[in-house]
């Protein structure tokens, strides 16, 4: 069985850019979940879809992050622009249902300079 | 707010029991806690989940005391592949802002 792939691995940007991120969870995954974890941290759930609603995105800063799960499946978060405090690992993760077993993805480690 | 902590670190022997604790409050009967084992550039990996009283997979326990103040991990005889960063995620059942993940041990196994 596939696992969660992420994109791109790693991501060097400037302060003020934007960028992007990509997730496709396991085949079937209704549940698909972004968090960002900064070094030395647990993860912070950032937002939580229920195939293509939001559940939860209380903690996602909405002035510059955005989220889409089009069609249930895939999902991209933007950040626009990016400060430096947002230099962290962006791990996705998937699961059949909550609060299931999450299977997560490689992360993106993003570095803001 | 709810605040899930952990002890930062710990270290043990090959071959001894390892017990770790995740501290949280105003956990509800039908919350879940979920152990998470994380080995560095690698997203985290279940380990187990359980609500209530005790629960045992083929690589670990779980402990939930009846006051659901804490829980324990318990891996039965750790070796040295076991050495990583340990969290504790609790689900709230109710309510948005509902996913916690604790501030994460670091487990070193010693030959």
């Amino acid at each position: 069985e596939a696992g969660v792939a992420q994109s791109p691995r790693y991501k060097i940007i400037e302060k003020r850019q934007s960028v992007a991120f990509w997730c496709n969870p396991i085949s079937g995954h209704a549940t698909l979940y972004w968090y960002q974890q900064i070094l030395g941290q647990g993860p912070k759930l950032l937002i939580q879809f229920q195939n293509n609603g939001v559940v939860d995105d209380s903690q996602l800063p909405k002035d510059r992050f955005s989220a889409e799960r089009l069609k249930g499946v895939d999902s991209t978060l933007k950040i626009q622009p990016a400060k430096l405090e947002d230099s962290a690992v962006y791990l996705c993760a998937s699961s059949l249902v909550t609060p299931n077993e999450q299977f997560f993805g490689p992360g993106t480690r993003l570095t803001v300079l | 707010l709810a605040k899930t902590t952990q002890p930062i670190s710990m270290d043990s022997y090959e071959g001894q029991e390892v017990n770790i604790t995740c501290s949280h409050n105003n956990i509800a009967t039908n919350d879940y806690i979920t152990w998470y084992q994380q080995f560095p550039s690698q997203g985290p990996r279940f380990i187990i989940q359980g609500y209530k009283t005790k629960v045992t997979n083929e690589v670990a326990s779980l402990f939930i005391p009846a006051d659901r103040k804490s829980s324990t991990l318990s891996l039965p005889r750790v070796s040295l592949s076991d050495t990583a960063v340990y969290y504790c995620l609790v689900t709230y059942q109710t309510g948005a802002n509902n996913l916690f993940f604790g501030t994460g041990t670091r487990l070193t196994v010693i030959p």
